[in-house]
């Protein structure tokens, strides 16, 4: 089974711009999270799609958004970038969205805002 | 409120030696636990879990780790480490069977001297 992909892995964008992430997850799974990693505040969990529906939100301004697709492909959009966006961004599915299943994660995308 | 603390941020171990890397939850409610493994420029990778079945469990790459409630504790050992196990390693725990977002410790860093 192909693992879990994300595209771009890297994107520079300037302060103000949006940007846009995807993600696809392992075939068969209706589960993608969504997490920011930078050095400062480490792994954040930013959202979570079950099913094309938004069931859980973490602590992110309402800049951050995101959808999930019927074939449980899922987006991530930024809008009006600020420096402190500069992260990596890490999408992870799992098959059935419980709590005590494996998170299965893919290489992120590295985004930098200048 | 729920949390995870990883004790030292950086771990150095010589090659063939134990490696112990440390963990602590805080909950009001049965956490499941999880141990990823980050490598340079890549996403995490689940080392082990514990979802309320046995209490010692092993994971991959001889890693092991051992959910103790009365210590609130979920350390992650190796009995010796390899040059392969340089990389981060996370401690996350979620809280809710119906949820799938994960909070994520600090991370420790693990260099093994040759």
């Amino acid at each position: 089974k192909a693992g879990v992909t994300q595209t771009p892995r890297y994107l520079i964008k300037t302060r103000g711009q949006q940007v846009t992430l995807s993600c696809s997850p392992i075939s068969g799974h209706r589960s993608v999270s969504w997490y920011q990693q930078t050095p400062g505040q480490g792994l954040q969990f930013l959202f979570e799609y079950f099913s094309e529906t938004q069931r859980n939100k973490g602590n992110f301004p309402g800049r951050f958004s995101g959808r999930q697709f019927s074939n449980s492909r899922s987006e991530m959009n930024v809008s009006t970038l600020e420096l402190g966006d500069s992260a990596l961004y890490l999408c992870a599915s799992s098959s059935a969205g419980h709590g005590t299943d494996t998170q299965y994660f893919g290489p992120g995308t590295r985004l930098t805002v200048l | 409120a729920q949390s995870v603390t990883q004790l030292g941020s950086h771990v150095s171990v010589s090659e063939g030696a134990l490696v112990l890397l440390r963990c602590n939850y805080s909950s009001s409610v049965p956490p499941y636990l999880f141990w990823y493994v980050q490598y340079p420029n890549q996403g995490l990778q689940l080392l082990l879990k514990y979802t309320s079945a046995a209490t010692l469990v092993k994971g991959i790459n001889g890693f092991e780790a051992e959910f103790k409630k009365s210590e609130t504790s979920f350390h992650l050992t190796k009995p010796s480490a390899h040059m392969s196990d340089a990389a981060e390693y996370f401690c996350a725990v979620s809280f809710e069977t119906g949820a799938n977002n994960l909070f994520f410790g600090t991370g420790t860093r693990l260099t093994v001297i040759p």
